[in-house]
């Protein structure tokens, strides 16, 4: 167990609608990450938040955007959505705001599966 | 520019021999390199890590891997295979980004352990 939680396990909705994926991060963990990964596209990382403030964006959809509360959870809301964006998703944590150059662990959830009919 | 090759999707081995995921990076200074692992139907989890001090890493359930500047690779191994051993392993080599660092992932190796 990781220690870092994500909600709901699995989604199951229809093309147009808006979803909200909640992520915990690991106690004392500021950093939240966002990544998506299906079977065409692997892993793929779309966003970056510390201590509530966006830090790095990857292949993020202008109809994906994200946002980390004071409380540091983070949720990754996805919008008109389309057929394509059947994924996993995953949220991982870290300690550090800048990789220690590069050296930081993640620490993932278990992962939202999303599909959208 | 970081970008990271792991050379084959699956790699299939009977149990109690060895394994080899073969993984070989770019980069344009000294990278931070990882292995993480997936197992069905569960989140990634941190193998092992390679950030410039010994090259030779050993990491978590038996798993090691080698730093080879020369060669620009990051091989990991495990002397014999077991059979909760089959997952997906991800090579991943970090890149500096504005103020930041962010992780480049590898497409992944599927390991197979033939009983």
């Amino acid at each position: 167990d990781s220690g870092v939680t994500q909600t709901p396990k699995h989604l199951i909705t229809a093309t147009g609608q808006r979803v909200t994926l909640r992520c915990s991060p690991r106690s004392g963990d500021l950093s939240v990450y966002w990544y998506q990964q299906s079977l065409d596209q692997g892993l793929q990382f779309l966003i970056q938040y510390y201590n509530g403030e966006e830090r790095a964006k990857g292949n993020i959809l202008e109809r994906f955007s994200a946002q980390q509360f004071p409380d540091l959870h983070s949720e990754l809301n996805l919008s008109s959505l389309e057929l394509g964006d059947s994924a996993l998703y995953f949220c991982a944590s870290s300690g550090m705001p800048l990789l220690l150059a590069g050296t930081d662990t993640q620490y993932f959830g278990p992962g939202t599966r999303l599909t959208v009919l | 520019a970081q970008s990271v090759t792991q050379l084959d999707s699956h790699v299939s081995v009977s149990e109690g021999t060895p394994v080899l995921l073969r993984c070989n990076y770019s980069s344009s200074y000294s990278p931070s390199l990882f292995w993480y692992v997936q197992h069905p139907n569960k989140g990634l989890q941190l193998l092992l890590k390679y950030t410039s001090a010994a090259t030779l890493v050993k990491g978590i359930n038996g798993f090691e891997a080698e730093f080879k500047k020369s060669e620009t690779s990051f091989h990991l191994t495990k002397p014999s295979a077991h059979m909760s051993d089959a997952a997906e392993y991800f090579c991943v080599v970090s890149r500096p980004m504005d103020s930041n660092y962010q992780l480049i992932w590898g497409a992944g190796t599927k390991l197979i352990i033939k009983p």
